[in-house]
């Protein structure tokens, strides 16, 4: 079945760093979504993505999805120490379920 | 801004119970999905839900598992008999489109005994 490989699986960055985390798949998908999940709670989207080479940014998120329409990266510019968390990519397939990568976890120290 | 609702936050079970899972998607939202969980791992899809059928499955979502959407804004997930290893976090999710953003629900805590 189709999946994710996300990397890398855990960050450990100094606040004020820039930091980078990417997927890839050997399938297509649609649409790739970038999620941000804190614990005990549900992902929050951040960025969507949905055409090949597609560039997008929310603030200090910047994401972009391959233009092979199979991978995508994540960067967050400048991190403070409420970047921390779990950060999880996702594509949807053409039935529009997501497929999750297996996260980053990000730790910033202040 | 409009948001998806679950409830309870935290569902404690027996073995063998049956447990409801309620999920309100957003309201003008017409595809609705629910996704599991477990401790440490990632979220995996369970099945997706549209003009009251059910779109796709996988694997995890066997004969225990069943869907509704008994009213306007209700969805509900039911494991009939439920297992030591349903222990997980249950989210729900909807999309205004079948290939457009999903948008996630604070999810249910599933602990079952």
């Amino acid at each position: 079945g189709q999946q994710l490989n996300q990397s890398p699986q855990s960050m450990f960055i100094q606040e004020g760093e820039d930091v980078s985390m990417n997927c890839t798949s050997s399938s297509i998908f649609n649409t790739w979504l970038w999620y941000k999940q804190d614990p005990g709670e549900g992902p929050v989207l951040l960025i969507a993505l949905y055409k090949a080479g597609e560039l997008t940014s929310n603030g200090r998120l910047t994401a972009q999805f391959g233009i092979t329409r199979k991978d995508s990266f994540l960067n967050i510019s400048a991190s403070i120490p409420s970047d921390v968390g779990i950060y999880f990519c996702a594509g949807t397939s053409r039935k529009g379920k997501l497929i999750f990568g297996q996260g980053t976890e990000l730790s910033v120290k202040p | 801004e409009p948001e998806v609702t679950q409830t309870p936050s935290h569902q404690v079970t027996q073995m063998g119970q049956e447990v409801i899972l309620r999920c309100v998607p957003i309201s003008n939202h017409l595809y609705f999905y629910w996704y599991r969980q477990i401790l440490g791992q990632k979220v995996e899809f369970l099945v997706s839900f549209y003009n009251n059928e059910i779109s796709e499955k996988s694997e995890i979502f066997d004969d225990q598992f069943s869907v509704e959407r008994p009213d306007g804004s209700n969805f509900t997930l039911k494991i009939r008999s439920t297992k030591l290893e349903d222990s997980a976090m249950y989210f729900c999710a909807s999309s205004d489109t079948g290939t457009d953003t999903q948008y996630f629900g604070p999810g249910t805590r599933l602990t079952v005994l």
